[in-house]
């Protein structure tokens, strides 16, 4: 099983770009990196997925260097409301056979967005 | 449109108790799968059902279970409830099971459980 490692916390200004790391060292060729973002006493909400290179949406851009090891989290000018837990996942491999869909979640880091 | 639903919102238990929550998914969504999170950690994956059968399974004991109904919401069941069962248990749906793409997870708010 692919097991993603992330920083425990970070701090951050208001208005700052944000680049969160995760590294997913047992990567398999199958597997999509996807980002959630939870706050307090709520389901983690869809953030970014990617496989390789670089993917941008309208709220981050996601970026995967060749070897897939890890990948990195950009959030351009943060706010305060950008204060939440982000987590790194990687997908499970699908069998053609009709396996199922486990998503793993580490314990993610804790974004804290300064005034 | 509406997202995934849960209820109860809040539930408090007794150990021994049993308790059932429930979960409805996006409309048009045939794949649930249950979370379990305790404070501090990352949400744990219970089980996920497509097309009303179970389709995996955590590391999770046998009091643990769960079925998915014909309109595709699902029940998520925990008998002789524990202290270490109090957490935030979370639904997700999603459109479909397989694919060669990673298929988008839509979670719930969750049910935060407490067992006294």
């Amino acid at each position: 099983l692919a097991k993603t490692t992330q920083p425990i916390s970070m701090d951050s200004y208001e208005g700052q770009e944000v680049n969160i790391t995760c590294s997913h060292n047992n990567i398999a060729t199958n597997d999509y990196i996807t980002w959630y973002q939870q706050f307090p006493s709520q389901g983690p909400r869809f953030i970014i997925q990617g496989y390789k290179t670089k993917v941008t949406n309208e709220v981050a851009s996601l970026f995967i260097p060749a070897d897939r090891k890890s990948s990195t989290l950009s959030l351009p000018r943060v706010s305060l409301s950008d204060t939440a837990v982000y987590y790194c996942l990687v997908g499970e491999p699908l069998p053609n056979s009709g396996g199922y869909q486990k998503v793993t979640f580490g314990t993610g880091t804790k974004l804290q967005v300064i005034p | 449109d509406a997202g995934v639903t849960q209820s109860p919102t809040h539930l408090i238990k007794t150990r021994g108790q049993h308790v059932t929550l429930r979960c409805s998914p996006i409309s048009g969504h045939k794949s649930v799968s249950w979370y379990q999170q305790v404070l501090g950690q990352g949400p744990q994956f219970i089980f996920q059902y497509y097309e009303k059968e179970e389709r995996g399974r955590g590391n999770f004991p046998d009091r643990f279970s769960a079925r998915q109904f014909p309109n595709y919401s699902s029940e998520l069941n925990v008998n002789a409830l524990l202290l270490g069962d109090s957490a935030l248990y979370l639904c997700a749906s999603s459109l479909r099971l397989g694919g060669s793409s990673y298929n988008e997870q839509f979670f719930g708010p969750g049910t935060r459980l407490t067992v006294l």
